[in-house]
């Protein structure tokens, strides 16, 4: 089946600092997806690609679709506490009627003020 | 708008036991998924529901999981009896149009822990 592989696996870093994590697969998607999920809570849409090579911000995230449509990358500038969580890659074959989704294992961010 | 709601929000069985988790979709989504993450996993695709019906359910582990969506309403996923491996967030996630990318809403999931 899908893989996506998803890394890195946890960052710690300073508030303030800017923080990357990117997500690789062997498939070609359609689309990719950008999840963050805080405790006791489920996944939470940051941010959809939707064509190979989009670039799309949403606040201080910045997300791309790579041209080759196998991989996509999450930035997050000037971090604060509140970006703590992990967060998930996941990316979809379009067409057809399901919307399955392939997630990646995550990244935990942990944020020190 | 309320949204999707899971019950229990956690459950300890032991293994060989039954348990039941249930979804509450937010109103008017015909869309319907479950999903499973076992810790340090990915999330993982169980199975789809458009209304009543089992469109994909090609992700169910094996024949001890049963999901059955009454009245396309709210959703059950049964597990019996539960094994170890079983144990795991299972997430359930509900949208009103399939779109790619739409917005597929996930509820807080429930953590099954099985002994």
């Amino acid at each position: 089946g899908q893989q996506l592989n998803q890394s890195p696996q946890s960052m710690f870093i300073q508030e303030g600092e800017d923080v990357s994590m990117n997500c690789t697969s062997s498939s070609i998607f359609n689309t990719w997806l950008w999840y963050k999920q805080e405790p006791g809570e489920g996944p939470v849409l940051l941010i959809a690609l939707y064509k190979a090579g989009e670039l799309t911000s949403n606040g201080r995230l910045t997300a791309q679709f790579g041209i080759t449509r196998k991989d996509s990358f999450l930035n997050i500038s000037a971090s604060i506490p509140s970006d703590v969580g992990i967060y998930f890659c996941a990316g979809q074959i379009s067409g057809g009627s399901n919307y399955k989704l392939t997630f990646g294992k995550g990244t935990l961010l942990t944020v020190n003020p | 708008e309320a949204g999707v709601t899971q019950f229990p929000s956690h459950s300890v069985i032991e293994k060989g036991q039954t348990v039941t988790l249930r979804c509450d979709p937010i109103s008017g989504h015909d869309n319907l998924y479950w999903y499973r993450r076992v810790m340090g996993k990915e999330i993982k695709f169980l199975l789809h529901f458009v209304k009543e019906s089992k469109q994909d359910e090609s992700g169910m582990p094996n024949n001890r999981f049963l999901a059955e969506r009454t009245g396309g309403t709210y959703s059950t996923l049964k597990v019996q009896p539960a094994e170890l491996e079983d144990s795991g967030v299972y997430f359930c996630a509900s949208s009103q149009v399939i779109l790619a990318g739409g917005p597929l809403v996930f509820g807080p999931g429930t953590r099954l822990t099985v002994l």
